[in-house]
């Protein structure tokens, strides 16, 4: 069974850094696309970064390109997002998915963990 | 602005047939997979379609198909556990991003 759990969320202040973190299990990890997909309060998906299968291929959102990066680590099934220069806009729950093929759509999705900005 | 169009409501009786479409152009949805995801309450999301295939444990009541940069999902004999927020998305190569709708609202009446 796939399963991926996100965790490292938490209160942070405006200018503060978090990694996430997202344990995936339950299929060959390092053969996905993996992504995260965030949601602020009350509004929709919002995309904010993928990666290749093997670590290359970084892809990001506008938004947060040069505050965010993502990286993974193959030997322990593992996805991270590290965000710096965090700002109040960047308040939502944040959710990793593995990408059916090289661009394909998400097919399965962790149960998220939000992260607040504020002061 | 999102770079993928959904309607912001759609309605319907419970048995009815519903389709929710999903419009973009020839750099995302005409080239790629569309995926839909169901969300209720502001849970996780869940996959309800992959292009035209249907997920493992998804009622077969869902389908999904594609015409040109219009992709659109339908329900048949809408229920009353249906009723939520879907979402659509899928790869832009132009923008070197992943692109979602703004969601659709679906009321069972």
């Amino acid at each position: 069974e796939v399963q991926l759990v996100e965790s490292g969320g938490g209160l942070v202040q405006p200018g503060g850094s978090l990694r996430l973190s997202c344990a995936a299990s339950g299929f060959t990890f390092s053969n996905y696309v993996m992504t995260w997909v965030r949601q602020a309060p009350g509004k929709g998906l919002d995309w904010v970064s993928s990666i290749g299968g093997s670590g290359a291929g970084t892809h990001y959102a506008d938004s947060v390109k040069g505050r965010f990066t993502i990286s993974r680590d193959n030997s322990k099934n593992t996805l991270f997002l590290q965000m710096n220069s965090l700002r109040a806009e960047d308040t939502a729950v944040y959710y990793c998915a593995r990408v059916s093929g090289s661009f394909g759509p998400p097919d399965y999705w962790g149960q998220g963990t939000l992260v607040t900005v504020s002061s | 602005q999102s770079a993928l169009t959904q309607e912001a409501s759609v309605s319907g009786t419970v048995g009815q047939k519903v389709t929710l479409s999903c419009t973009g152009n020839s750099n995302n949805v005409g080239s790629y997979a569309v995926g839909w995801y169901q969300q209720i309450s502001h849970g996780a999301p869940k996959t309800v379609m992959l292009g035209n295939s249907l997920p493992s444990g998804i009622p077969d009541r869902f389908s999904g198909s594609k015409s040109g940069t219009t992709a659109s999902l339908t329900i048949s004999g809408l229920q009353p556990e249906d009723e939520a927020d879907y979402y659509c998305s899928t790869w832009d190569y132009s923008l070197r991003a992943r692109v979602f709708g703004g969601g659709t609202k679906l009321t069972v009446l």
